[in-house]
């Protein structure tokens, strides 16, 4: 079956640190992948996309790298702030499905001052 | 630019009831999506439009929900009857391509009890 599936537990990190949260995939070949923030009572808010590709991308303190033959993406934030606080979700698109997102299950990141 | 407006913010209803949620997206954005997010847990695509067409709905209950997009702007999301599990937040998306980055409203916080 198809799954996306990322840290199933909460990520607690000091204030300053660099958070890393993981993002596997079985039995998807996405052409896209694309990492979204998400506040409490609020809707999803993008962050970045990464193509097949690319094997990395950044924007200012976030960095993305895709692992296809991992089947694996890995999402970064340095110099972690505790309004980094946040749900993040991964959502990837295959290039043969009309480009659909689908989401994966969220890490909840709580950074500590 | 505003952004995706979606009413209501929070409705509480009973099973076997019927419920509407309207979705305007951002103004010319041809691609339109409704998901729906259990507690806990990450977006799970229901319907996409493109345009007033309908791309993907594979995942959505045909029995209980349907969904329409007239003259290719506004939606509306459609349950009836409702049931306990569909106790979720909707939520609307929009983006100017399936490929771009997706816009979310606040979302919907639908009780059934």
């Amino acid at each position: 079956s198809q799954k996306i599936e990322q840290n199933s537990e909460a990520l607690n990190i000091q204030e300053g640190k660099t958070a890393t949260l993981t993002c596997n995939y079985t039995n998807y070949s996405p052409a896209y992948l694309q990492w979204y923030r998400q506040d409490p009572g609020r809707g999803p808010v993008f962050l970045l996309l990464i193509r097949e590709n690319e094997k990395e991308k950044r924007k200012e303190r976030l960095k993305v790298t895709f692992d296809t033959t991992l089947k694996q993406s890995l999402f970064h934030i340095t110099a972690s702030q505790p309004a980094d606080s946040a749900t993040y979700l991964c959502a990837l698109a295959e290039s043969n499905t009309g480009n659909q997102f689908y989401f994966g299950t969220g890490t909840s990141l709580t950074v500590i001052p | 630019e505003a952004g995706v407006a979606q009413s209501p913010r929070y409705k509480i209803i009973e099973k076997r009831q019927s419920v509407a949620f309207w979705c305007n997206p951002i103004s010319g954005h041809a691609t339109l999506y409704w998901y729906q997010q259990i507690l806990g847990q990450g977006p799970k695509l229901l319907i996409q439009f493109q345009n007033n067409g309908v791309v993907d709905d594979s995942q959505l209950p045909k029995d209980r929900f349907s969904a329409e997009r007239l003259k290719g702007v506004d939606s509306t999301l459609k349950i009836q009857p409702a049931k306990l599990e569909d106790s979720a937040v909707y939520l609307c998306a929009s983006s100017l391509t399936t490929l771009n980055e997706a816009f979310f409203g606040q979302g919907t916080r639908l009780t059934v009890v």
